[in-house]
């Protein structure tokens, strides 16, 4: 079965402080893998993207994330947290670029001044 | 530029009724896709549309259905709804060919009571 696993459901990180938030996947087919991230009333934005090459992809924001195939996981990091990156993340996989994607539940990140 | 716009931003609707929400994709973007995302979940894919056919399609029922118009808008209708549709809609655009990600619009939140 297809599936996006994010096994935080809420992390608090002090402002400053370093952060990685964690994604399997299950997926049949070579994965097309995303990280998206939703403030309240907000639709997704694209953080990063990653089809193929490096396995470590830059994104906006100071974010990146590392693709590991041995563990089907595509965990996202960034180095130094601030305050206005409190937000809802998402996990995302699919078969394209264009198609239908599978979510992951999300990751509800709130940052400690 | 404009983005993904989506009609209305919040809609209450009573059980039964019939609700009828709207998507302008991207400029540059001919596909639509439509998510659903209950309060506490990641989105779910409804369906996609493309030169104005249903190309792809999610685990919802036929309650569930869709329109692309030739100027590539998009109209997803429910029928007979369920207090269990309430949920956020998002909108998602796309162009076909191409190495562009999805851009998600900002939703339309549908409360049904």
């Amino acid at each position: 079965a297809q599936s996006v696993t994010q096994p935080d459901i809420h992390i608090t990180v002090s402002e400053g402080a370093s952060l990685e938030l964690r994604c399997n996947y299950s997926y049949g087919a070579t994965p097309y893998l995303f990280w998206y991230v939703q403030s309240p009333g907000q639709g997704l934005q694209l953080l990063l993207k990653y089809f193929s090459g490096d396995t470590l992809v830059q994104g906006i924001k100071g974010f990146e994330a590392e693709f590991k195939r041995s563990q089907s996981s595509f965990n996202l990091r960034k180095p130094s947290v601030h305050w206005s990156d409190a937000a809802e993340y998402f996990c995302a996989v699919g078969s394209s670029n264009t198609g239908k994607l599978i979510f992951g539940q999300g990751t509800t990140l709130q940052v400690k001044p | 530029d404009a983005g993904v716009t989506q009609s209305p931003t919040h809609l209450i609707k009573t059980r039964g009724q019939q609700v009828t929400l709207r998507c302008s994709p991207k400029s540059g973007h001919d596909t639509v896709s439509w998510y659903q995302q209950a309060l506490g979940q990641g989105p779910q894919f409804i369906f996609q549309y493309y030169e104005e056919e249903e190309r792809q399609r999610g685990n919802f029922p036929d309650r569930f259905s869709g329109h692309q118009f030739p100027n590539y808008s998009s109209e997803l209708n429910v029928n007979a709804l369920l207090l269990g549709d309430s949920a956020l809609y998002l909108c998602a655009s796309s162009h076909r060919v191409g190495n562009s990600p999805l851009h998600f619009g900002n939703g339309t939140r549908l409360t049904v009571t």
